[in-house]
């Protein structure tokens, strides 16, 4: 399995708060994402990162913000959580080459704003 | 908006029956095709991939037709197991300099009768 931690794995929260999750990985590859995953739409990608301080946004950036400080951490922070923003959230890995395009995966932070 | 349009959204099979998810793109920068498998809980995982110079890739159980001209593909899935039972992702990559950027369909919930 591709180390990848994500944390908290659970999480309720009230709207207005301020949210941060975290995905580390021990494989030093470059590129990280954020996705989030709703029935029926799939894994939406938040943001994504391909080197340190180097992110970009995906195709639902609003309302998230993210940081990579170092190449094994990504945060993702909900400045002021709303109830659309209840989802489980996935971090993905992959090391860029062209050859392949895998994905590694983490297990996912349920995240629930009421 | 959708650029992987994936269909159907849920499949009931039979144990030892065909089973076929299907998906179509847009946009021909894409250049690598993966089909994800995901069990509840659980983050996806890289089933079978393939890229737009082949037309058929095949891995045990598991066979990608693919479609260049019509910007199809699709998953076959022979002699369909209960243990297949779980939702399946078709995905595309596109690269656009440092980026590496996986769009996903909206998901198959596959269901193999014992």
């Amino acid at each position: 399995d591709a180390g990848i931690t994500q944390s908290p794995r659970h999480k309720v929260t009230e709207t207005g708060t301020p949210v941060t999750l975290r995905c580390h990985q021990t494989e030093n590859h470059r590129y990280m994402y954020w996705y989030r995953q709703d029935p029926g739409h799939g894994l939406r990608l938040i943001h994504y990162s391909y080197g340190v301080k180097d992110t970009d946004k995906g195709e639902v950036s609003d309302g998230y913000s993210v940081s990579r400080s170092k190449t094994e951490d990504f945060l993702l922070t909900l400045e002021s959580a709303t109830s659309s923003q209840t989802s489980v959230y996935f971090c993905a890995i992959t090391s860029g080459t062209l050859n392949t395009g895998e994905l590694f995966f983490g297990e996912g932070s349920r995240l629930t704003v009421l | 908006q959708q650029q992987v349009k994936q269909s159907p959204q849920s499949l009931i099979v039979q144990k030892g029956g065909i089973s076929i998810i299907n998906c179509a793109y847009e946009n021909t920068a894409f250049d690598y095709f993966p089909w994800y498998q995901q069990f509840p809980g659980k983050g996806p995982a890289l089933l079978i991939a393939i890229r737009p110079d082949v037309s058929e890739k095949k891995e045990g159980r598991f066979t990608i037709s693919f479609n260049k001209s019509a910007k199809q593909f699709s998953l076959h899935i022979m002699d369909s197991q209960p243990g297949d039972s779980a939702t399946y992702f078709c995905a595309a990559r596109r690269i656009s300099g440092s980026a590496r950027q996986l769009t996903f369909g909206s998901g198959t919930q596959l269901t193999v009768l014992p």
